[in-house]
């Protein structure tokens, strides 16, 4: 069965430090993947997606970039965190082609102080 | 383009009493709907999903939902709800993204279910 991983769990980072959160698949080959944030008391942001190793899609211009360098693996990252950058962030996953059900990960709980 | 809105930003019912959660979708294409829960700091956890086939569509935990394309609706039902239920719920509603196929989906904003002892 396909399990997704993120780590993270928790984290407080001081501003302007940088970011690095880790989303992992398993069990699946060549998935869509996503990174979402969810700001207290709102909704579901999309931020980024990616249908391949290398190929990465935004949504919202921030201070947020993402890669893929494994087919299975996708990271958030930040040279500079902002406060606006507090949230739950959550990855997901999607089988390409076959169906758009999207399946996520426990989430990063992220605190720039 | 697709939008979904959830009606009742937070619902309360008691325990053991009907809970009906509204959605109303707007969707130029035959669209996939699902409901999501998500429980306090955990991820989201797929309820249910329409993508019409049988417009009566049974999910997990006793929800159920029924797709009613005149009223473009995709109301989330439970006969009976249990202490276990409260959390958020999001109707969420595909968008193909063309030829791109990147099944993106688009968020309600959510809806607070409250369950009463």
């Amino acid at each position: 069965s396909q399990t997704i991983h993120q780590w993270p769990a928790t984290l407080v980072q001081p501003v302007g430090s940088p970011l690095s959160l880790e989303c992992t698949v398993e069990g699946t080959s060549n998935p869509n993947l996503y990174w979402y944030r969810q700001a207290a008391g709102r909704g579901l942001q999309l931020l980024f997606y990616s249908v391949g190793i290398g190929q990465i899609s935004s949504e919202v211009p921030q201070n947020l970039s993402a890669s893929r360098p494994q087919d299975r693996q996708f990271i958030l990252s930040s040279k500079k965190l902002l406060l606006s950058d507090s949230g739950f962030y959550l990855c997901a996953w999607s089988v390409r082609l076959a169906t758009d059900t999207q399946y996520f990960g426990p989430g990063t709980r992220l605190t720039v102080l | 383009a697709q939008s979904v809105t959830q009606l009742d930003s937070h619902v309360s019912v008691s325990e053991g009493t009907p809970v009906l959660l509204r959605c109303n979708y707007s969707s130029s294409y035959s669209p996939s709907l699902f409901w999501y829960v998500q429980h306090p700091n955990k991820g989201l956890q797929l309820l249910l999903k329409y993508t019409s086939a049988a417009t009566l569509v049974k999910g997990i935990n006793g929800f159920e939902a029924e797709f009613k394309k005149s009223e473009t609706s995709f109301h989330l039902t439970k006969p009976s709800a249990h202490m276990s239920d409260a959390a958020e719920y999001f109707c969420v509603v595909s968008d193909p993204g063309g030829s791109s196929n990147t099944g993106k989906l688009i968020f309600g904003q959510g809806t607070t279910l409250q369950v009463k002892p």
